[in-house]
């Protein structure tokens, strides 16, 4: 089973600022089978990045992922309001379990 | 248009038996995995299973593996988690997502209580 550590686990930035999550793999992510989702309170997850570094339909370009093997991030490059939340990394290769990793939480400084 | 519709809120006794549902409507149902995903108060999204609804094959989490039952219609375009036998510790929020790779629509979330 491919373990999914996303640091850090809480982010305390403003609006307009740049943010970087991370998510490590404990063994590489094959075909970078790497997606981001983004949960906001009371709301179910939204595909945000799939592919390490494809924007889903919709998402705006602000948004960018990046990475291989066992190293991936997740840039917003200035932040809005409507980004503050929690977010996480899922490996969903060929083979089972499909895991996410434990989330980080985007707060407002 | 894209949809999966969940089944309403629970509230169950410890040992008491459960199914939940996930109907998907506006593409192929069995074209596309179901996945189901618990979310535990405050806690992070933990994959459980899922099933190809064209054949009914199921994976399971190790975690979840002889706990819960992951099953398909596919004539009614619904897929189902069920318990034979609740835990208070089963109380969380259960979303089904579809998926070929990534999870790309996600159902409303149901979520059960389990309380004596």
């Amino acid at each position: 089973e491919i373990v999914l550590t996303q640091s850090p686990g809480t982010l305390s930035l403003s609006p307009g600022e740049r943010a970087t999550l991370s998510c490590r793999a404990s063994q590489s992510v094959s075909s970078s089978y790497l997606a981001w989702y983004q949960q906001k309170p009371g709301q179910a997850p939204r595909l945000l990045i799939y592919g390490a570094s494809s924007r889903a339909t919709g998402i705006p370009d602000r948004f960018s992922g990046s990475g291989s093997g066992t190293d991936f991030t997740l840039t917003i490059s200035r932040l809005e309001p409507e980004d503050f939340a929690v977010y996480y990394c899922q490996q969903y290769g060929s083979s089972p379990p499909n895991t996410f990793g434990q989330g980080t939480k985007l707060e407002i400084k | 248009e894209v949809q999966l519709v969940q089944s309403g809120a629970e509230v169950k006794k410890p040992g008491e038996s459960l199914r939940i549902s996930c109907k998907g409507s506006g593409y192929s149902f069995t074209s596309y995995w179901i996945s189901w995903v618990r979310q535990m108060p405050g806690k992070g999204l933990e994959w459980m299973g899922r099933i190809d609804p064209s054949d009914s094959y199921t994976n399971y989490s190790p975690s979840f593996q002889g706990h819960v039952t992951i099953s398909a219609d596919k004539s009614i375009s619904t897929a189902y988690l069920q318990w034979s036998s609740l835990k208070a510790s089963d109380t969380a929020m259960y979303y089904c997502a579809r998926h070929r790779r990534p999870y790309d629509y996600w159902g409303q979330g149901t979520l059960v209580t389990v309380s004596s």
